[in-house]
């Protein structure tokens, strides 16, 4: 039973197209990101959801959105994309119980915008 | 701001050898610290983890210790295998629970060479 599910798991795509990914955790967290890794491997957090409410929001393009239907799902739409969109997306999750310190982390989402 | 400084690679190694991977990190308060591991084409999945000083992370023969007087937990591992190739990266979290973002070192590609 998958704890964080992402899909799609592969995206491709042409420039100016509108384009969302799913995210979903059964781990009962509270709190959910959406990272973007570089081809270089390089990790950078680009938003955090807590509760459904916008925590964290790392000087993010306003081409992306996320949303939040609920606190097990956290959803990433991007519009107009662009070449340099190209990536691996990474939804995770994290407890805010005391003791719950590590996150969770997606499968990752491909993306390549042609 | 909180940063993590890691061991740039890529290190390739003969099987069995000893592996460290050095990782220096910056932050205010008393950050919790973990080593998370990228197979290919895989997500991050949690290889160990400390959240106070002097405690020592093990999992899978891997090990690292919280050192506060030198702001380092760097990770170690006695004899190494093929299928320990993969990304390993440092990271860090203020506090060690809640909504607080996981900030990430740069990524070591670790290659193990039978």
């Amino acid at each position: 039973d998958t704890a964080v599910s992402q899909t799609p798991k592969y995206l491709v795509t042409q420039m100016g197209n509108d384009k969302s990914i799913k995210c979903e955790q059964n781990l009962g967290h509270d709190t959910m990101y959406w990272y973007k890794q570089d081809s270089k491997k390089f990790l950078k957090i680009m938003f955090s959801y807590n509760n459904k409410e916008l925590i964290i929001n790392e000087t993010v393009p306003n081409r992306f959105s996320p949303k939040s239907p609920d606190k097990a799902h956290l959803n990433l739409h991007i519009n107009s994309l662009e070449l340099g969109d190209s990536a691996v997306y990474f939804c995770a999750s994290r407890g805010t119980r005391r003791g719950d310190t590590e996150a969770f982390f997606g499968q990752g989402t491909r993306l390549t915008v042609v | 701001g909180d940063s993590v400084t890691q061991m740039e690679g890529p290190v390739t190694l003969s099987e069995e050898a000893f592996l460290t991977i050095n990782c220096t990190y910056t932050a205010t308060g008393y950050p919790s610290l973990f080593w998370y591991v990228q197979y290919p084409g895989e997500g991050l999945q949690l290889l160990l983890k400390a959240t106070k000083a002097d405690d020592k992370g093990s999992n899978k023969g891997f090990e690292a210790t919280y050192r506060k007087e030198t702001t380092s937990f760097h990770l170690e591992k006695g004899s190494v295998q093929v299928s320990d190739s993969a990304v390993y990266f440092c990271a860090l979290s203020d506090n060690g629970f809640g909504n607080e973002k996981l900030t990430f070192g740069t990524g070591t590609r670790l290659t193990i060479i039978p």
